[in-house]
This record gives structure tokens, sequence and C-alpha cells, in this order.
């Protein structure tokens, strides 16, 4: 297994629209539709955002929205505001009951 | 509120054994869902350590199986995390979080413990 492949760092405007890349494999995120995204602000508990690729637990804003095509996994934040400034994780299930996580995202807000 | 809490040394000794508990609040571990951990080393991104079922079934990542045991407790509805022959690579913030049985996600997470492997 080795780690799900993030930019470490993306920034944009208040209000504008950013996304964040997640690269697998075909052994990982290609070969599932099993991707989450988590929001970690430092200090605090991580925050389910994402769930099944696209899916919003209840209370999570609809500015979150995620997508998946091949190996690639996507979470896009749009009206982008200061307090989504935060760690972004995205994690995919890898088969046989195992799991694999990203490298991680720093989100700026300008 | 489903709540989870993390605890044990902050600092162990190379090669000596890591223990952590994570004391579950707010939802009966016996009731159900898959228990995990994961942990972050300093500067680097997350990784998932291991799961165990409230039954004690467990899976482990391939390439710490051999030094992990992740297991339940349901009568105190905690769960516990040992890692043995620790070197100063296994130095991390361990979380622990919940996964619901037959979803592949982690809905709650502890606020992470930072151990440290130092002599």
């Amino acid at each position: 297994q080795s780690a799900l492949t993030q930019p470490a760092s993306v920034s944009g405007s208040p209000g504008q629209s950013i996304t964040v890349s997640c690269t697998g494999t075909s052994s990982d995120v290609g070969g599932y539709k099993y991707v989450s995204w988590y929001q970690h602000h430092p200090g605090k508990a991580p925050k389910l955002m994402i769930y099944d690729v696209t899916k919003r637990p209840s209370g999570v804003s609809n500015r979150f929205s995620g997508s998946k095509s091949g190996n690639t996994a996507s979470l896009t934040i749009s009206g982008l505001q200061a307090e989504d400034e935060a760690d972004y994780y995205c994690c995919s299930y890898a088969g046989s009951s195992t799991y694999v996580f990203g490298t991680g995202t720093m989100v700026t807000v300008l | 509120q489903v709540q989870l809490q993390e605890s044990g040394p902050g600092l162990v000794k190379p090669s000596e054994t890591l223990s952590l508990t994570c004391a579950v609040s707010g939802y009966s571990i016996s009731s159900g869902y898959y228990w995990a951990w994961i942990r972050q080393p300093p500067g680097k991104g997350l990784e998932w350590i291991g799961n165990v079922y409230h039954g004690g079934s467990t899976y482990y990542n391939p390439s710490l199986k051999s030094r992990v045991t992740i297991s339940v407790d349901t009568s105190k509805n905690q769960f516990s995390l040992k890692l043995s022959s620790v070197t100063a690579a296994d130095t991390a913030v361990y979380y622990c979080a919940r996964r619901p049985t037959t979803d592949d996600y982690f809905d709650y997470w502890g606020r992470g413990t930072l151990v440290t492997v130092s002599s």
C-alpha cells in the first residue's frame, strides 16, 4: 500500500472554488466507489466531509462536493470561506478490508 | 453524541511496546461498528493502522501487521492498540475512530494523542 497522492497545498480567495485531487491506483481509488474526504483543523478531531465518492453526511455544507475519474478522486469546495482553511485528507478502500489515506492538502484562504 | 478519547503514555522507549486506549461515550461498542486506529507522523499524512469489530475480529495494515494488536473491551466500552518493537518512525499523533459496519469511511474521530518514541 502506498499513500494516495495529494497536492501539498491549494489556495483560493473567498468566494472562489478550489479542487483538491487525490491520485491512487486501480487497486484503491480506481477499483472501488469508496473514497472519503476529511477536514482537519490542527488540534481537533478530523471531520468526515464526503463519503462513497460523492455523498455528504448530514450537516456538511453543500459547498463541498466529491467526484472521481479513473484513479483520481477530487474534492471541490465552492464559495470558499475563511472557515474552510484546514488540512484535507482523502481515504480509499484498498481491498481485503484495508484502507489507504492521502498525503494531505493544506487549503489556504487568501 | 458519540465521542472518542485517546489515552496512554506520551513517551515510549525504542524497542518497547506502545499501548493506547480509546474510551467511547455516547454509543455502546457492543452494539456494532468497527473501531479503528489511525496515526499521523509529524509533517506527514494519515496512516490507517487497523480495525477491530465489537466481536473481536481484526484487520491490520499489512505494513504493521506483525507488530500490531487491536482489541476491544466491551465491559469498559473501550478499545486498545498495542504496537511492539517501536522505533522513532512510530512517533506520531494516534487517533481512534469509528467505522460503520457496512460502509467504508470513518464517521467519528478522537482528537488524537501524541506518542514520542525516544530514549
